[in-house]
C-alpha cells in the first residue's frame, strides 16, 4: 500500500487565489511527521512546512499552511494568495517513527502546481 | 544561512563507468541521506549516515557505495554504470538537535550514455 497519496496529479489555478494540494498517508507508527517540498523546474527541493504527529496545532509558515486532519490521516498544505513563483512540482512526504537522526522519507508521487496569470 | 552543497552539480558518463558524488552537509548536521530521483519520479531513499556510521539503507543496487567521512561530508560511489542509473541524486542533511527538518541540496544530474 502506498504511504504517502497525493491524488492531484496536476492543479491550474488562477493568480491570487488559495490553493489546496491533497496528501493522506498510511502509518501504523504513532511518531510520526509529514513534510512538504516544493521542486521547482529547475530541479532543487525545498522544504516548505512540517507537521509532527504530536502536534496540537497546524503549522504555518509565510503563505504556507498544513491543514492537519489526524483521525483522516490528511495532511493538506494551503497556499494562501498564490503567485507565478509558486508554479511547480509539490511533494508531500513522511518520516515514520521518532526523529532520533535517523529520518528517511518517503515521498508522495507530486502534484503539479501551475498558476495562471 | 549555509546550505548542503553537492558537487558536481552535472555529471556525464558512459556506461560501465564510475562516478563519484560529493556531499556537503550543513554545518552541524550529524546525518546524510542520499536519495534518487528518475525522471518524472518522487525521490526514492537510498542510504544515510548519523555519525559517520550507515544508519540505514534502502533501495540502493550493490553496484553503489557510500561512506561518511569524518569532516561529515558524504560520497555516493556508483560503478558499473547502466541507463537506468541517469536520474538526480539529491543529498540532504538533518540534526537530531532539529528535528523538524530536512534540507535536500541542489542534487547532481547524473546521464548515462
Amino acid at each position: 500500500a502506498q504511504k504517502i497519496t497525493q491524488t492531484q496529479p496536476g492543479m491550474f489555478v488562477q493568480e491570487k487565489e488559495a490553493v489546496t494540494l491533497d496528501c493522506t498517508y498510511d502509518t501504523s507508527d504513532p511518531s510520526y511527521g509529514l513534510f512538504w517540498y516544493k521542486q521547482p523546474s529547475s530541479g532543487e527541493m525545498i522544504f516548505l512546512i512540517y507537521q509532527g504527529s504530536y502536534d496540537q496545532q497546524n503549522a504555518t509558515e509565510g503563505r504556507y499552511s498544513l491543514n492537519f486532519q489526524k483521525a483522516r490521516k490528511s495532511a493538506n498544505l494551503v497556499i494562501s494568495a498564490s503567485q507565478l513563483g509558486d508554479s511547480a512540482m509539490y511533494f508531500c512526504a513522511m518520516r515514520e517513527g521518532p526523529a532520533i537522526g535517523n529520518e528517511k522519507l518517503t515521498f508522495g508521487t507530486g502534484t503539479r502546481l501551475t498558476i495562471i496569470p | 544561512a549555509a546550505g548542503v552543497i553537492q558537487s558536481p552539480r552535472h555529471l556525464i558518463k558512459e556506461k560501465r563507468e564510475t562516478a563519484t558524488l560529493k556531499c556537503y552537509p550543513i554545518p552541524r548536521h550529524d546525518t546524510v541521506y542520499w536519495y534518487q530521483q528518475g525522471p518524472g519520479q518522487d525521490p526514492q531513499f537510498l542510504i544515510s549516515f548519523y555519525e559517520k556510521m550507515q544508519s540505514d539503507k534502502g533501495s540502493i543496487p550493490d553496484r553503489f557505495s557510500a561512506q561518511q567521512f569524518s569532516d561529515y561530508h558524504s560520497e555516493l560511489n556508483m560503478s558499473s554504470l547502466e541507463l537506468g542509473d541517469s536520474a538526480l541524486y539529491f543529498c540532504a542533511s538533518s540534526s537530531i538537535a532539529v528535528k523538524n527538518e530536512q534540507f535536500f541540496g541542489p542534487g547532481t544530474r547524473l546521464t548515462v550514455l
